[in-house]
């Protein structure tokens, strides 16, 4: 069965602070890893990793992918109140003819003024 | 329209009675999926349609159905609600099944 865990499952920080958020995963057939910020409605796409090793960049927020050891993380530097979110981290299994996403639970990120 | 639509916003629901989520891009997006959002659970994707026309099952398909008669539009049907189907429920689409997602803005749905 294709698991996605992802730790912590909270984080409380104050702005300013430089955070990283852990994902590792166990699935068949990896295809890729996607990073999603889940506000108060839709998430959001972050990121999609499918390279070992390539770090993906926007703004403050960066993300790298380890296909060996299987984990991904998300960085966040200077951290700012509009970065409190959950963030998900989503793996897609490969051998299947559709976009078979499997979830971790998330992390909540609380970011004190 | 910009984006994905989903409708209504949100609902509760009796036991037993049919309803069915909407769901619309404008984005001439290929992919579109369901899924459901509960705590503790996360994400969990009930049923998905790779084209117009065509549509499979999920990881939680049971007392949910689907149709694509279009591009544009994906219900979602639950054909006699029970309170376990109380949830969030996000619509998504992708350009082609094997791109990243995009989601709906989410129907919170109560079943008493």
């Amino acid at each position: 069965e294709d698991k996605v865990v992802q730790s912590p499952l909270s984080l409380v920080v104050h702005e300013g602070d430089t955070v990283t958020l852990n994902c590792s995963y166990e699935v068949t057939n990896f295809r890729s890893l996607l990073w999603y910020k889940q506000e108060k409605k839709a998430p959001t796409f972050l990121f999609m990793l499918t390279s070992s090793g390539i770090e993906k960049k926007s703004g403050r927020l960066s993300s790298i992918l380890d296909k060996k050891e299987l984990f991904s993380i998300l960085n966040i530097t200077a951290t700012q109140t509009g970065d409190s979110a959950v963030y998900l981290c989503a793996v897609e299994a490969g051998g299947t003819s559709y976009g078979k996403l499997t979830f971790g639970q998330g992390t909540i990120l609380t970011v004190h003024p | 329209i910009a984006g994905i639509t989903q409708a209504p916003t949100s609902q509760i629901l009796a036991a037993g009675r049919r309803m069915t989520l909407r769901c619309t891009q404008d984005m001439r997006h290929n992919a579109m999926y369901w899924y459901r959002q509960d705590l503790g659970l996360g994400l969990r994707l009930i049923h998905y349609s790779n084209t117009a026309g065509t549509t499979g099952k999920g990881e939680v398909p049971d007392g949910y159905s689907v149709s694509r008669a279009n591009t544009d539009d994906f219900p979602l049907t639950l054909a006699s609600a029970v309170p376990s189907q109380t949830s969030v429920y996000f619509c998504a689409s992708s350009p082609d099944w094997y791109n990243e997602q995009f989601f709906g803005p989410g129907t919170r749905l109560t079943v008493l």
